[in-house]
């Protein structure tokens, strides 16, 4: 198992360009999680989402798009990227039964925006 | 408005030390406290306390939660240079579709001096 992937490791955007990171999970999970961490901050819940076709706002969804058409991936997409969104990433999964316990963490993306 | 916070927010201390970390929250729906380290990268879950007065150990690490008193503490007795890392705090609500979701505390660095 891959476990949980993320894509880019580094991006640097323009003030405005739209972009989608990745995050894919090969364990069936059916819990799947963005996050952001800024220094000092801990991390803050963007979006969820329970299963293929579900998703909610965490805490601090605006400006971030999600969708989660299969059970595998659920990418974050910054539709017009603010010098406010340059943070870290992480996705996360889990069962649905253990959230949290067991949730599994990609390795982070570190988006700058300039 | 469901807080969490973590204080100190750093420190450092000399292996062989014994240190505790404080965690308190305000949050509507409080389902579980929930600890992570995280070094360098992904988080990584310790421990997760539902009751009260509970203590959960693992080797050197122990925490325990007051409901009434709304905090927790987590200690690491016998210090180790391998214990440095950011130590985070997470409190588990309900959201909407009584679906859970963490929210984290700021996080408290630990540097552990040889």
């Amino acid at each position: 198992n891959a476990g949980v992937t993320q894509t880019p490791k580094f991006q640097v955007l323009k003030t405005g360009q739209s972009m989608t990171l990745q995050c894919a999970q090969d364990m069936n999970h059916e819990y799947m999680s963005w996050y952001r961490q800024d220094p000092g901050m801990g991390l803050r819940l963007i979006h969820y989402s329970v299963g293929a076709g579900i998703t909610d706002q965490g805490e601090v969804p605006n400006g971030y798009n999600v969708s989660r058409s299969t059970t595998e991936d659920f990418p974050l997409r910054l539709l017009s990227a603010a010098p406010s969104q340059t943070s870290v990433y992480f996705c996360a999964s889990s069962y649905a039964g253990r959230m949290f316990t067991e949730q599994y963490f990609g390795p982070g993306t570190r988006l700058t925006v300039t | 408005e469901d807080k969490v916070v973590q204080s100190p927010l750093s420190l450092v201390v000399h292996e062989g030390d014994t240190v505790t970390l404080n965690c308190s929250y305000e949050v509507t729906n409080f389902r579980s406290l929930l600890w992570y380290k995280q070094e360098k990268k992904a988080p990584t879950f310790l421990f997760m306390l539902t009751s009260s007065g509970i203590e959960k150990k693992s080797g050197r690490l122990s925490s325990i939660l007051d409901k009434k008193e709304l905090f927790s503490i987590l200690n690491i007795t016998a210090t180790q240079t391998g214990d440095s890392a950011v130590y985070l705090c997470a409190v588990k609500i309900l959201g909407s579709g009584n679906t859970g979701k963490l929210i984290f505390g700021q996080g408290t660095t630990l540097q552990v001096k040889p």
